[in-house]
């Protein structure tokens, strides 16, 4: 069964403070991981889209990267509008189509 | 970039009625869409896979009779619960997914719908 889960549940980050969120997954047949941004009352919002390891992509402050058994989001000098919850999914393709399985989310909340 | 776009953003419904819920890819074709559930500080769960021109693919545990897909165009989903009860109440988002021409893929989310059953 497919597994992600992520850490930590929640992060308090000072303005500047620089920090990473972890996704560690279990699944048969990677066809994608991504994290998005979800602000409260919101749809979520794409951030990357990474297929294997050894792969990162960066966007502004956000910098993502993935191994075979999890990936890291490293928010570098962070800034209150950083503040979401940041979700991970993987991709698998399962009898002709594909789901998206989501972790539960790190909630992250950057002080002025 | 892609957008998708639900509509209503919230509603609030009487129990025992019907209420529909529109997903539209904006500027790109949606031959699979997907609707998720999502309760308070939890994550999305997957409740079907909205195919075009055929039928919806649902999850284990997920009731068809009661939550209706169609699926009519390459650009429209819909989501109709049948019979509402306050237990329905929630947050539902669609999802689509763009395939690019060098092979990879997105999956862009809607800004999701909050359904309130009074």
């Amino acid at each position: 069964e497919d597994q992600v889960t992520q850490s930590p549940e929640a992060l308090r980050l000072q303005e500047g403070e620089s920090s990473s969120l972890n996704c560690s997954y279990t699944v048969s047949g990677l066809r994608g991981l991504f994290w998005y941004r979800q602000d409260p009352g919101k749809g979520p919002e794409f951030l990357f889209t990474l297929y294997s390891a050894g792969e990162e992509k960066e966007k502004e402050r956000l910098k993502a990267t993935l191994t075979k058994k999890e990936s890291f989001l490293h928010i570098t000098a962070p800034k209150p509008e950083d503040s979401a919850t940041y979700l991970c999914a993987v991709r698998r393709e399962n009898s002709g189509y594909s789901t998206l399985t989501f972790g539960k989310g790190t909630m992250l909340l950057v002080s002025p | 970039g892609a957008v998708v776009s639900q509509h209503p953003s919230w509603v609030i419904c009487k129990s025992g009625t019907s209420v529909k819920i529109e997903c539209r890819s904006l500027d790109f074709q949606a031959t699979t869409m997907f609707w998720y559930r999502q309760f308070p500080k939890q994550s999305l769960m997957l409740m079907a896979t909205s195919n075009e021109g055929s039928k919806a693919t649902y999850e284990q545990g997920v009731e068809k009779d009661k939550f209706l897909i169609n699926h009519a165009s390459l650009t429209l989903s819909t989501l109709t619960v049948t019979s509402a009860h306050p237990e329905d109440s929630s947050f539902y988002i669609c999802s689509a997914r763009v395939r690019w021409g060098d092979g990879g893929n997105t999956i862009y989310f809607g800004e999701g719908s909050w359904l309130t059953v009074v």
